[in-house]
């Protein structure tokens, strides 16, 4: 079955700081995606990031970078000098290669950036 | 852009009241979706649609049901709202491919008193 987990349920932080968000996921498919949302106090999840299972590559945009690992099953979110507009709530998601279009979505990590 | 709007921002209704929840997108995505969101829960999959008059149950579909009588519309419909039925409603879309993964709408926020 199809799994993702956030352990880290909320994190505070002083603002510059850098912070990395993790998610760890399961699946048997070969082919998947993985993605990051992020979902501000006023409610929208707004999309980040898509990564598919055959792009182990490193993605870096601007203070935010990604880190995929297949070894150990690991999508982590990295934001460097945070800013207290990162505030949020973020969310990891999985879905199959093939067939449906389901998300599954870890539960979430709210981040608090003090000013 | 893709533009997903949900009828209502907050809504408050009576146990045993039925209650729609309305999601309307204005470019021609086949896919629509309706997640509930709860916390420490996460988002879980309620219902899917592939296609006008096409529906799927998600991981959740107890206590509701869909209509996608127009490609650019897809209603959640709680036919006897329960008090259980409190939480945040996100409707998604996604067009063919996964690129860019969903657009979401901005959420209802539904209160069963």
């Amino acid at each position: 079955a199809q799994k993702v987990t956030q352990a880290q349920t909320e994190i505070s932080v002083v603002e510059k700081e850098d912070v990395t968000l993790d998610c760890v996921y399961e699946t048997r498919d070969t082919t998947y995606y993985l993605f990051w949302y992020k979902q501000p106090p006023s409610g929208e999840l707004v999309f980040l990031i898509r990564r598919n299972s055959f792009d182990e590559q490193n993605e870096i945009s601007g203070r935010y970078s990604w880190n995929f690992q297949k070894s150990t099953s690991s999508f982590n979110f990295t934001i460097t000098a945070s800013q207290v507009v990162d505030s949020a709530v973020y969310f990891c998601a999985l879905s199959e290669g093939t067939g449906t279009y389901k998300y599954i979505f870890g539960t979430g990590t709210r981040l608090k950036v003090l000013a | 852009d893709v533009k997903v709007t949900q009828s209502s921002r907050y809504l408050v209704k009576r146990t045993g009241e039925k209650v729609f929840l309305e999601c309307v997108q204005d470019m021609d995505h086949e896919n629509m979706f309706w997640y509930r969101q709860d916390p420490g829960l996460g988002l879980r999959l309620i219902y899917f649609s592939y296609d006008v008059k096409m529906k799927e149950k998600g991981d959740i579909p107890e206590g509701y049901s869909v209509s996608r009588e127009k490609k650019e519309r897809f209603s959640l419909i709680l036919e006897s709202a329960s008090t259980n039925q409190t939480s945040m409603y996100l409707c998604a879309t996604m067009g063919q491919g996964r690129f860019y993964g969903y657009t979401f709408g901005s959420g209802t926020r539904l209160t069963v008193v």
